[in-house]
Order: C-alpha cells, then sequence, then structure tokens
C-alpha cells in the first residue's frame, strides 16, 4: 500500500514569510507524528496527533508553529513569520496506535532566505 | 531527561568488514527503542524494535540487540548497498505518548 507522503518536497520562503507544509498518512493509521531534522543530527519531535486532537505538542518550539489535523487524517504543520532558523528538513511520520513503529515520509525541505 | 547517545558519530568499513555500532540511553521506563536507518536526503525507513533486555532481532546482514542501558547494530559482512546513517531512538513510559527520542546517528560508509 501508500506509504507516507509529503509535499511540498521542497520549499523556499522568505523571511518572515508564512508556509504550509502537508502529510498525508498510511491509511488507517490513527497517529501522526511532526518531527524536524537538521543537518547531522537526529529527528526533534514536534508535535503528535491521537486522532483529530494534538495529545502532546509540547515539541513545538514557538508560537510561530501550529499544526492541524480536523478529519484525523491529512495533517498540515502551518509556520507563520518564518526566520532563518526554521530552516530544516520536516518529517512526517504515521503509527497504527500511538506505540507503534513508526513510518517516514519522504520529508520537505525548507528554506527561509 | 531521557536521552539517546549513539557512537560512533561515523564509521568506515571496507565491505566485508563486519562491526558494530552502539546505542547507549537514559529512560524513565523504557517503552520500546527502535532503529532506523536513512539515506541522503531522505525519510528514516525502519528497521527494528526491541521491547526488553536479551531481545535480538535479524535482517539479512542485520542484528540488533538490547541490554537495560543500551543497544547494538551489528554488520555483518556489509556491503556497499548498506552505506546510511542508522538512527537510535527511543519511545519512554507508558504516559508519555509515542513521540520518539533520537540519536544523533551513525554515518556508515562501505568501500568495495
Amino acid at each position: 500500500g501508500a506509504g507516507v507522503s509529503q509535499t511540498p518536497s521542497n520549499k523556499v520562503t522568505e523571511k518572515g514569510k508564512y508556509v504550509e507544509l502537508r502529510c498525508d498518512p498510511i491509511s488507517g493509521h490513527t497517529a501522526l507524528y511532526w518531527y524536524r531534522q537538521s543537518l547531522g543530527q537526529g529527528p526533534e519531535f514536534l508535535i503528535y496527533f491521537q486522532g483529530t486532537g494534538a495529545a502532546d505538542d509540547s515539541g513545538l518550539p514557538n508560537d510561530r508553529f501550529f499544526a492541524v489535523r480536523p478529519e484525523g487524517s491529512v495533517s498540515t504543520l502551518k509556520i507563520q513569520r518564518t526566520e532563518r532558523g526554521d530552516s530544516a528538513m520536516y518529517l512526517c511520520a504515521s503509527s497504527l496506535t500511538e506505540y507503534n513503529e513508526q513510518f517516514f515520509g519522504p520529508g520537505t525541505r525548507l528554506t527561509v532566505l | 531527561e531521557d536521552q539517546v547517545t549513539q557512537s560512533p558519530e561515523a564509521l568506515r568499513l571496507q565491505e566485508g568488514e563486519s562491526s558494530s555500532l552502539n546505542c547507549s540511553y537514559t529512560v524513565s521506563g523504557l517503552r520500546g527503542l527502535f532503529w532506523y536507518r536513512q539515506d541522503p536526503g531522505k525519510g528514516p525507513e525502519f528497521l527494528f524494535t526491541l521491547y526488553s533486555a536479551g531481545e535480538e532481532k535479524e535482517k539479512e546482514r542485520l542484528k540488533a540487540t538490547l541490554t537495560k542501558k543500551e543497544s547494538f547494530l551489528h554488520i555483518t559482512a556489509p556491503k556497499p548497498e548498506d552505506s546510511a546513517t542508522y538512527l537510535c531512538a527511543v519511545q519512554a513510559g507508558y504516559n508519555q505518548g509515542g513521540k520518539l527520542i533520537f540519536g544523533q546517528g551513525t554515518e556508515l560508509s562501505v568501500k568495495p
């Protein structure tokens, strides 16, 4: 079956702009996660959803970051007033339940100029 | 604080030269330990989950083992196509949700 998909694969924006990153999880997976990965580092947790609700958003760095999953499937990560420090690979993962193995998408490479 | 440390940061092997990667962890109640493989510019690819000390899992040339403080990923007779970054992650406790805490990874290069 289809894996996790993310769009766009690359996003270049200017400092101060708003961006949206989309994640389409594996069908039937109830848990969805967002991570951010800088070059040479492991992924860092941002937020996870169990169904439609954000079960844990403790990893969001500040209030410029927000994520939604309105129908319990597709999720969108939204970043307001982007800063150069937001440049990174943004990874989405899904799992059957919150304690099963997580399957990752190909990521969105965000570059803020 | 929950923490994962991987060593070495980088490892260069000749084809056929077996070795091991280390993942040390401190966590408040281990729910599971996960190994992933990541190729440049791509998302991590799931390899193994280990749940309790003494558990072992194998897949082709890879074998993962777990103790109460660390996990090893053993690579037997590696091939150039095994070159990648290998990531270790832990899932902590039953009341802390499903988030993964990752190490920084070991970059493996296998030369023919």
